[in-house]
């Protein structure tokens, strides 16, 4: 089975800080990594995912996530925040199947102006 | 990108009774459904896995009784809480995967029993 910890519940940050968001996930298996973003009273979207190659991925909206396997690790990133990206982050792993996705318990992510 | 639509998108019922909500994937045939409920400020649980035309799946703990899942079509996937209570309130989403293994969430149901 596969877990994930986000050890941050909330980050504050003022705009145009960068900021990361940390996770890291445990198995004994090959699996994919991945990042939703919700906003308030609605569902998930898809902010990136790690299927393999690159170890460095990146989403249309200035979001990074880099894979690190020997930590066990897939830290969120993004050098200048803007007040739209206040959400909450959830990072998710998942088999090589995809059979099951497996969510962290989230990260309220607050850019203050 | 595929859209996965859910129906209703809030719900306020009486305790004892019955809610249906539908889970649609519009633009692409889904293979398996999945049946998550995400508690006030906590992450997404999975409930359950339903393929199309075969008994869901249930995660430990979630009473199948309680929860009844239908995947009648390769588009369409329904939970039912039946005799609900205030503790089901919660926000419940689904999210089906294609046939390229790629998942797709829906914008969940708000249910609420008083």
């Amino acid at each position: 089975a596969q877990s994930v910890t986000q050890l941050d519940s909330q980050v504050p940050v003022f705009e145009e800080a960068p900021v990361e968001l940390r996770c890291n996930y445990s198995s004994s298996v090959s699996v994919y990594l991945f990042w939703y973003v919700q906003y308030p009273n609605q569902g998930l979207q898809l902010l990136l995912k790690y299927l393999s190659g690159s170890t460095l991925v990146e989403s249309i909206n200035g979001f990074e996530a880099e894979f690190n396997k020997s930590q066990t690790s897939f830290h969120l990133r993004k050098p200048s925040v803007h007040i739209s990206d206040t959400a909450e982050y959830f990072c998710a792993v998942s088999g090589v199947n995809f059979n099951k996705f497996y969510f962290g318990s989230g990260t309220k992510l607050n850019v203050k102006p | 990108g595929a859209v996965v639509s859910q129906h209703p998108s809030w719900v306020i019922c009486k305790s004892g009774t019955s809610v249906k909500i539908e889970c649609r994937s519009l633009d692409f045939q889904a293979t398996t459904m999945f049946w998550y409920r995400q508690f006030p400020k906590q992450s997404l649980m999975l409930m359950a896995t339903s393929n199309e035309g075969s008994k869901a799946t249930y995660e430990q703990g979630v009473e199948k009784d309680k929860f009844l899942i239908n995947h009648a079509s390769l588009t369409l996937s329904t939970l039912t809480v039946t005799s609900a209570h205030p503790e089901d309130s919660s926000f419940y989403i689904c999210s089906a995967r294609t046939f390229y293994n790629e998942q797709f969430f829906g914008p969940g149901t708000r249910l609420t029993v008083l």
